[in-house]
Order: C-alpha cells, then structure tokens, then sequence
C-alpha cells in the first residue's frame, strides 16, 4: 500500500512564526498536493506539484509556499503564521493512470495546526 | 461553475438501519468520480473509484453508484464502526479535483 506521512500530527505556533510541513510518499507518485480542511468550507487545495521542483498554485495559495526538492518529499511552508490559517493540514499523492485518466488520491494522516 | 454537493449533511442511523448517501455533482471532463471515509482527526481512505455511469462497486456493506449527475454510497445494514465522515470527490480535466464537504454518518448501536 502508498503511504503518505506527515511529519508532525499537531502543532502549535504564534502569530508570526514561520511554519514548516513536510510530506513524504513512498511509492514514487508523481503528483503531490497540499490542502486544508475546515468545518463546512470541504478540503481547499493550496498547491500541488506533478515534478520535482515544479508547483502549481491552487485555489488558495495566499500566504502559503512550497518546496519540492525530491520527489517523495513536498514541503508546505508558512513564512509568517496567522490565526486565520489554524487548520488541518491533508497532504495527498497520487500516481498517473494514463489508462483511465483517473487518478486515486492518497492522503497522509493530517496536521492539525493551531496558530496562537 | 464546477461543484460537488453532499447531502444529507449529517444522518444518525440506528444500527441495521439502511440508507444513502448522495452526492450530486456538476463538472467538465468527469475522469471519475472518489468516495473517501474520514475518522475524526484523521485522513480520509479512499473506498471507491467510479468511472463511468452505470457502474456499481461494492465493499461489505457500501456499495456506490454513479449517474451523470449524481452518485449515491448505500449503505446496508450498518454497524456503529461505520459511523464517520464520508467525502465524495470528482476528478475532472487537468488533474482537477472537486470536494463535497461530506456527510457526517453516526450509527447508533
């Protein structure tokens, strides 16, 4: 089975700090997303990345960065925190299926992140 | 304007008790269509990819369908371990994926 993991489950930080959220897959999937999931709003992508040191912005890249140095690893990046971004954080990866044109998403455990 | 809705938003169940979930769906270019169970505080895990309309997959006690509108997740006599948040999602061109916001299921014993 892909395995998507998160590097840390929770976190809390203050207004401010910069924030670092790493990602790691292990099955060689070519794409990797970040979003956030918050109470009646779904899952909101933030950036995704089809290749190593490409990005994408997605539907709500403000104030959010990324870094995709290796291909199982892709960083999400807070470069100063705000109350406004306390939320879960859901990484997901996903393999190119050139056959069916559908592409699973799988998804690591979340960060739960809370801003002071 | 591409969406998916999710309906009902929250539905409580007595065990055994079957029903469906809906999701009902508006997008360009469908490549397929995802249904994902969230536990609390957790990612969701993907359950089933549907393709095309018509199709029907099943998995112990859910079974999803797909129209070109809508696709609906039966669930058949449910347990309490059932109980979560399922998410329905479409892919549509450009690697493009759309959430629904869920149904938050709860199966009482």
């Amino acid at each position: 089975d892909v395995k998507v993991t998160q590097s840390s489950r929770y976190l809390v930080k203050r207004t401010g700090e910069k924030v670092f959220l790493e990602c790691v897959q292990d099955m060689d999937h070519e794409n990797m997303f970040w979003y956030r999931q918050d109470p009646g709003l779904g899952l909101r992508l933030i950036y995704f990345s089809y290749d190593v040191k490409m990005k994408e912005k997605g539907d709500i890249p403000e104030g959010y960065s990324v870094s995709r140095e290796k291909k199982e690893r892709f960083s999400l990046i807070l470069e100063s925190a705000s109350t406004n971004q306390t939320s879960m954080y859901l990484c997901a990866s996903s393999l190119i299926r050139r056959s069916s044109g559908a592409n699973v998403l799988t998804f690591g455990a979340g960060s739960r992140l809370t801003v002071l | 304007e591409d969406q998916v809705t999710q309906s009902p938003e929250a539905l409580r169940l007595q065990e055994g008790e079957s029903s469906s979930l809906n999701c009902s769906y508006t997008v360009s270019g469908l490549r397929g269509l995802f249904w994902y169970r969230q536990d609390p505080g957790k990612g969701p895990e993907f359950l089933f990819t549907l393709y095309s309309a018509g199709e029907e997959k099943e998995k112990e006690r859910l079974k999803a369908t797909l129209t070109k509108k809508e696709s609906f997740l039966h669930i058949t006599a449910p347990k309490p371990e059932d109980s979560a948040t399922y998410l329905c999602a479409v892919q549509a061109a450009f690697n493009k994926f759309y959430f629904g916001s869920g149904t938050k299921l709860n199966v009482k014993p």
